[in-house]
């Protein structure tokens, strides 16, 4: 049973344009929401992360909407670059245990 | 510089063939996790320890051992591996409810 579903798949955006990965969890004892982007060859590495007890957190270009009721957070990257172009998971965890969405591979067309 | 290391980074072995994959952290963080990451299926946890001689299963922790003697070191022990267990793994360290850092990534192959 997947915890944490995540969607598109992958995902092609122009240069400037906004990205949007959404995920979706089913546990409710999940307290910690982060965000990973992964370049090939290297280990995931925490772009974002919000708890459930907040909405919306902005980092930058980058910004977490946290809708508790739903079940659901996604990640938005506004003005989206070349170099954005990554693998993107999102994942739930609480008291050690974590769990990951499938991955997003993001595609920024100069 | 902080960081999580793994040893080794390139595996080739072969079935039945006892292994660990070693991993530490000098953070002095408390959580420290092993995850499996497969094509499609993104990161998988195998094994979480919340603190010293604290260990419990993830998601997929069949065929795999672990053990937190110290704080520092979190093997991952392989007692028979097979070809299914070929995949590229990642250990990771935190302080609870924190962000995980994650180490470089062990690739390891099993004929």
């Amino acid at each position: 049973q997947q915890q944490v579903k995540q969607s598109p798949q992958s995902l092609i955006v122009q240069k400037g344009g906004i990205s949007i990965i959404n995920c979706a969890y089913e546990n409710t004892a999940f307290d910690y929401f982060p965000w990973y982007q992964q370049f090939p060859g290297k280990g995931p590495a925490l772009l974002i992360a919000i708890r459930p007890d907040v909405s919306e957190k902005k980092e930058g270009r980058f910004t977490i909407s946290f809708n508790k009721s739903a079940k659901q957070f996604s990640l938005h990257i506004m003005d989206s670059q070349p170099g954005d172009s990554a693998t993107y998971f999102c994942a739930a965890s609480y008291a050690g245990k974590s769990t990951f969405g499938d991955g997003t591979t993001l595609t920024v067309k100069p | 510089e902080a960081q999580v290391t793994q040893n080794p980074r390139y595996l080739i072995t072969v079935t039945g063939k006892k292994l660990t994959v070693t991993c530490s952290q000098n953070m002095n963080h408390e959580y420290m996790s092993w995850y499996r990451q497969d094509p499609g299926l993104g990161l998988r946890q195998i094994y979480y320890s919340m603190n010293v001689e604290v260990t419990d299963k993830g998601d997929v922790p069949e065929g795999y051992k672990v053990s937190r003697k110290e704080k520092r070191n979190f093997p991952l022990i392989l007692e028979s591996p097979s070809p299914n267990q070929t995949s590229l793994y990642f250990c990771a360290s935190s302080h609870p409810q924190e962000t995980q850092y994650f180490g470089p990534g062990t690739r390891l192959l099993v004929l």
